[in-house]
């Protein structure tokens, strides 16, 4: 059975930083395209980054140079890297893990973890 | 990287038809057929209903279907039931090679 569970959200002051953590399991993060989406509370869905298979990584404006999303295979996780948070951060992160068979739609997706950003 | 455009809100009686548009640019809807739809219940995780404009993946009702014209999208839902009820997010591949989200539409059944 497909699993994403995300861990690492939490309180953080502006211009700080956090890891967020997407755990796998029931098949590989290194074989699969993987996505971050956020949601701000009352808002819509905002992508924010996706991985490829061949480790090509791309990242919405808004991120852009403050954001990374490495993965460790040996763990069979993903990982968001926030740097230099704003309030306008704040949100429910979720990972997801791609559509077989497709290249931008995301079929499994995780529970979500809160980043509140203030001071 | 702007929102796609979706109607913000829609509504429709059990067993009808409805329709949610998605209306982007040549720059991402337009110029791809990468467009996804996602149903999303309040405090819940998206769930894909529509995956490269018309592909329906396992699990998900045929009363779902999608389409494209030019640089709009739309999700048709036929005989609408109240578990239908939620709020519906179109996305698009772009041409920055990132992806892009519409600003969702609440779908109220009568």
């Amino acid at each position: 059975e497909v699993q994403l569970v995300e861990s690492g959200g939490g309180l953080v002051q502006p211009g700080g930083s956090l890891r967020l953590s997407c755990a796998a399991s029931g098949f590989s993060a290194s074989n699969s395209y993987m996505t971050w989406v956020r949601q701000a509370p009352g808002k819509g869905l905002e992508w924010v980054s996706v991985i490829y298979t061949g480790g090509a990584t791309y990242y919405a404006d808004s991120v852009k140079g403050r954001f990374t999303i490495p993965r460790d295979n040996s763990k069979n996780t993903l990982y968001l890297q926030m740097n230099s948070l704003r309030a306008e951060d704040t949100a429910v992160y979720y990972c997801a893990r791609g559509l077989v068979g497709s290249t931008t739609a995301f079929e499994y997706w995780g529970q979500g973890t809160l980043v509140t950003v203030s001071s | 990287q702007s929102a796609l455009t979706q109607p913000a809100s829609v509504s429709g009686s059990p067993g009808q038809s409805i329709t949610i548009s998605c209306t982007g640019t040549s720059s991402d809807v337009g110029g791809y057929d990468f467009v996804s739809w996602y149903q999303q219940y309040p405090g819940k995780a998206p769930i894909l209903m529509i995956s490269d404009v018309s592909h329906r993946p396992s699990g998900v009702s045929n009363r779902f279907s999608g389409s494209k014209s030019g640089n709009t999208a739309s999700l048709t839902i036929s005989g609408l039931q109240a578990e239908d009820e939620a709020d519906y997010y179109c996305s698009s591949y772009t041409s920055s090679s990132t992806l892009v989200f519409g600003g969702g539409t609440k779908l109220t059944v009568l």
